[in-house]
């Protein structure tokens, strides 16, 4: 069970929108709509932001969306804001039962 | 509101078993659809999926460290523990608890993390 793939960083400019995609398997992404995405700020917790097909925890902005193609799942954040800039991580459910997580995103604001 | 707090040794001698202690609050282990999972962070490197336990003591282990790892759960305490057995200072991370959504395949809620040090 490998790590999903992830880029190793992302930068935008304020107002922008990016992307970042999460690529795995037919036994993990490919199988399931089961990806949620995590952020991460140095020193902190991940904190749930978004999962499945667009659910969202109460208080997380919808400028965070999901979407899903064959064994690639991916993260766009809309209207890049400043406090945006942290590490992001995916994790999908498997075939086997178990979760595998990405190999994590450094998002950066210019 | 749940919390999760993680404790154990801060400093583990290589070949030692690591015995790690996840408690919560606002949740029972005991309620249907429970479930509680084990994620480690080496420094500066990805998350890593370890195990998880459900209300039902059903078990899931990553199947790179099956052999090494053991999750129980003790309802009356409210407690999660998690061991790991010959640490070696690869096993060098912050471990951090979760709780997962009981109605999706996503973890809403996590302990601070402890480091743990492997290291003679």
């Amino acid at each position: 069970q490998s790590a999903l793939t992830q880029p190793a960083s992302v930068s935008g400019s304020p107002g922008q929108s990016i992307t970042i995609s999460c690529t795995g398997t037919s036994s993990d992404v490919g199988i399931y709509n089961l990806v949620s995405w995590y952020q991460q700020y140095p020193g902190k917790a991940p904190k749930l932001m978004v999962y499945e097909d667009n659910k969202r925890p109460s208080g997380v902005s919808n400028r965070f969306s999901v979407s899903k193609s064959g064994n690639t799942a991916s993260l766009t954040i809309s209207g890049l804001q400043a406090e945006d800039e942290a590490d992001y991580y995916c994790c999908s459910y498997s075939s086997t039962i178990t979760y595998v997580f990405g190999t994590g995103t450094k998002v950066t604001v210019l | 509101q749940i919390t999760l707090k993680e404790s154990g040794p801060m400093l583990v001698n290589p070949t030692e078993t690591l015995t790690l202690t996840c408690t919560l609050s606002g949740v029972s282990l005991s309620t249907r659809g429970v479930g509680v999972v084990w994620i480690r962070q080496p420094p500066g490197k990805a998350l890593e999926w370890l195990a998880l336990i459900y209300w039902d003591d059903d078990k899931r282990y990553s199947p790179s460290l099956k052999s090494r790892l053991t999750i129980t759960k003790d309802t009356s305490k409210n407690q999660v523990v998690l061991t790991m057995t010959n640490v070696d200072p690869v096993d060098t991370a912050t471990y951090y608890c979760a709780h997962r959504l009981p109605s999706g395949r996503t973890f809403d809620y996590w302990g601070q993390g402890t480091l743990v040090t492997v290291s003679s």
